[in-house]
């Protein structure tokens, strides 16, 4: 079956625009998980959610970021006023049950790659 | 908090084993293992749960210390398909999060 999908695949914008990235999670899937990868770094865990619902906003890096999830499926994670140091590899994945125990596997989309000029 | 893991790199021949290390600070629930090729999403490769029960690939091993709050991957009998960056990532119970360590580079030579 269709596994996680993002787009866009890459983005490159500059400082101070907005961008909206897009995260369609496996058919199904209860949970929805967005991390951020800078270049050669591990994942920055940023916000998880539950059905419609974030459980936990407190990985997001600033009040310039935020994210919806609607019909549990699509979720967008949008930047606001983009800085540089906003340029990475955002990861979106999926869970069957997301109960929060995190007993779950995650199915990893192919990210969005991010350049701010 | 964020895992640590170690070694930060390892160079394999093909056939040889290796073990890769994450230890937390804090008391665990779960502990997940990923593998990501350059350029490629992670990969499940297992999940190990306070209380014994695991999840993952019959080809892959790894344990779980609850006690030291540390698990290990094993890798045995390299193949070059093994190649890649080993991340685990920890929660504890009360957790909304996965904090994942910063990754072990593999290298499987012929």
């Amino acid at each position: 079956g269709a596994g996680v999908s993002q787009s866009p695949s890459n983005k490159v914008t500059e400082k101070g625009k907005d961008v909206e990235l897009r995260c369609d999670p496996i058919s199904g899937h209860t949970a929805l998980y967005w991390y951020r990868q800078s270049l050669g770094q591990g994942l920055e865990f940023l916000i998880y959610f539950q059905g419609n619902s974030a459980p936990d906003k407190s990985g997001l890096p600033s009040d310039r970021f935020s994210a919806e999830r609607t019909g549990g499926s699509v979720s967008t994670l949008t930047i606001q006023r983009t800085q540089q140091e906003d340029s990475a590899v955002y990861l979106c994945a999926s869970s069957p049950l997301g109960d929060g125990g995190w007993g779950d596997e995650q199915y990893f989309g192919p990210g969005t790659r991010l350049t701010v000029t | 908090q964020q895992p640590v893991q170690s070694p930060q790199a390892v160079i394999l021949r093909e056939g040889e084993d290796a073990v890769i290390n994450c230890s937390s600070s804090k008391a665990l629930y779960s502990v997940h293992w990923y593998r990501q090729k350059h350029g490629e999403a992670p990969v499940f490769l297992m999940i190990l749960l306070k209380g014994g029960e695991q999840k993952g690939h019959e080809k892959i091993s790894a344990s779980f210390n609850e006690k030291k709050q540390q698990s290990s991957l094993y890798l045995t009998a390299s193949q070059l398909s093994y190649s890649g960056t080993y991340f685990c990532g920890t929660s504890g119970s009360n957790d909304y999060k996965l904090s994942f360590g910063a990754g072990t580079t593999v290298t499987v030579r012929a």
